[in-house]
Parts: structure tokens; sequence; C-alpha cells
């Protein structure tokens, strides 16, 4: 069954460091999404990219994030100069196959600690 | 602005017990609607969807839902759970349109007790 995968799995890094995290959506997915979850807390929206574009984003996805579809299959986001607050769980999603029932497929997560 | 509520942040039962777990709604448009599952250091797993037509639903591991459009609900339940059914369950709505983009409540941590 196709799944959107993603990598690392965790990652370390300094505060004030670029921090890169990577995602391969469903192969015929058209909707992109980033999300995140703080420990213990709900997980929330960051941005949705459709049409190699950003369509939509929330208040979190300030001027330190990025997104980027730099090839067919690859779906990026990175954060310039992180943060101690960055420290989450990082959530890719992809939806709107040839049969798009607006279910959202998940990634297994990247663990984002800032030391 | 679409929002959801889930008021039980954690729901311990025993073990073959039966299990509510309650979600709220607030959205201006039609909805779609969802629960997820995340079990311990995993990803998000649907569990089932709510599009339109019937307002039961059923999804996997036995679990079913019913959308309340009057009540603007759509808990999420199960007859008899097992210790395996312990994980953090997540309501989430879309409007659908051209984006999809899923708003999430804060999650029910459901601990099932032998």
């Amino acid at each position: 069954e196709p799944e959107v995968t993603q990598t690392p799995s965790h990652q370390v890094t300094q505060m004030g460091q670029e921090v890169i995290l990577r995602c391969v959506p469903i192969s015929n997915h058209l909707y992109f999404y980033w999300y995140r979850q703080i420990l213990g807390q709900k997980v929330e929206f960051l941005v949705s990219f459709y049409n190699n574009e950003i369509s939509e984003k929330s208040e979190i996805f300030d001027d330190q994030f990025s997104v980027e579809r730099p090839d067919g299959s690859n779906f990026t986001l990175k954060i310039r100069s992180t943060k101690l607050e960055d420290s989450a769980m990082y959530f890719c999603a992809s939806s709107g196959g040839t049969l798009n029932t607006g279910e959202l497929f998940f990634g297994e997560g990247s663990r984002l600690t800032v030391l | 602005a679409q929002s959801v509520t889930q008021l039980d942040s954690q729901v311990p039962v025993f073990e073959e017990a039966p299990v509510e777990l309650r979600c709220n709604y607030s959205s201006s448009v039609s909805v779609y609607l969802f629960w997820y599952v995340q079990y311990p250091n995993q990803g998000l797993q649907l569990l089932l969807k709510y599009l339109s037509g019937s307002t039961l639903v059923k999804g996997i591991n036995g679990f079913e839902a019913e959308f309340n459009k009057s009540q603007t609900s759509f808990h999420l339940r199960k007859p008899s759970v097992h210790i395996s059914d312990t994980a953090e369950y997540f309501c989430a709505v879309s409007s659908g349109g051209s984006n999809y983009k899923l708003t999430f409540g804060k999650g029910t941590l459901l601990t099932v007790n032998p």
C-alpha cells in the first residue's frame, strides 16, 4: 500500500542551526501538508502546498519556515534558524489522488529536538 | 473558521468495557469529519471518516462514529475495547474545497486497563 515516508525520524540540532525535514508523498497525490505536534499538545497545521506553491499557511509558519518541492517526489520543510520552541514532531501529509476522498495520509513523523 | 472540541483529555476504561470519545465541531460550511489514532511513538492513522450519506460510519478495529448535524457532534464509540486500543485519538474537521486542510482537536488519551 502506498505510504508517505519521512526522513529523518529524529534529528537533534543546536539552536540557531538550519534544519531540513524531508518527505516523499504518495506518488499520485496533488496536495501536500506539514503539521506540527509539540509534546503533549494537539496536531497543528503549518502549511499546505498545491501546484508548486503555498495554498495556505498558519500564523506559526513565519519567515523562518519554508517549503519546497525540488523534484517530482520530495517535499521539504526548512527551518532557517531553529529555536527551542521548534522542538516538536513534524508530520508530512498528502492527499488528492485520482479518487480524492478528502483523507490526508500522514507519514510517521520527524522528531526535532532543539538544544 | 473551523474548530474542534474534544472535551475529554483522558478516558480510562477497563478491558471489554464500552467507550465513547466525544467530539464537537464548529463550522460555517459543510464539513468532512475524521477520527485519527496515534499509537505511542507512531504517526497518525485514519480510523474512520464521514464525507456524506449515512450518518453512522464504521471504521477499522471495531470503531464507529455517528455524525449529528443538529448537535454538531461526531462521537467515536466502541462496544468492547482491548488493551491494544490504548492510544491518543484525534477528531478532525475539513471543509473540503480545494485544500482539504484538517483542523484537529486536542486529542483524547484512551487508556485501557486490564
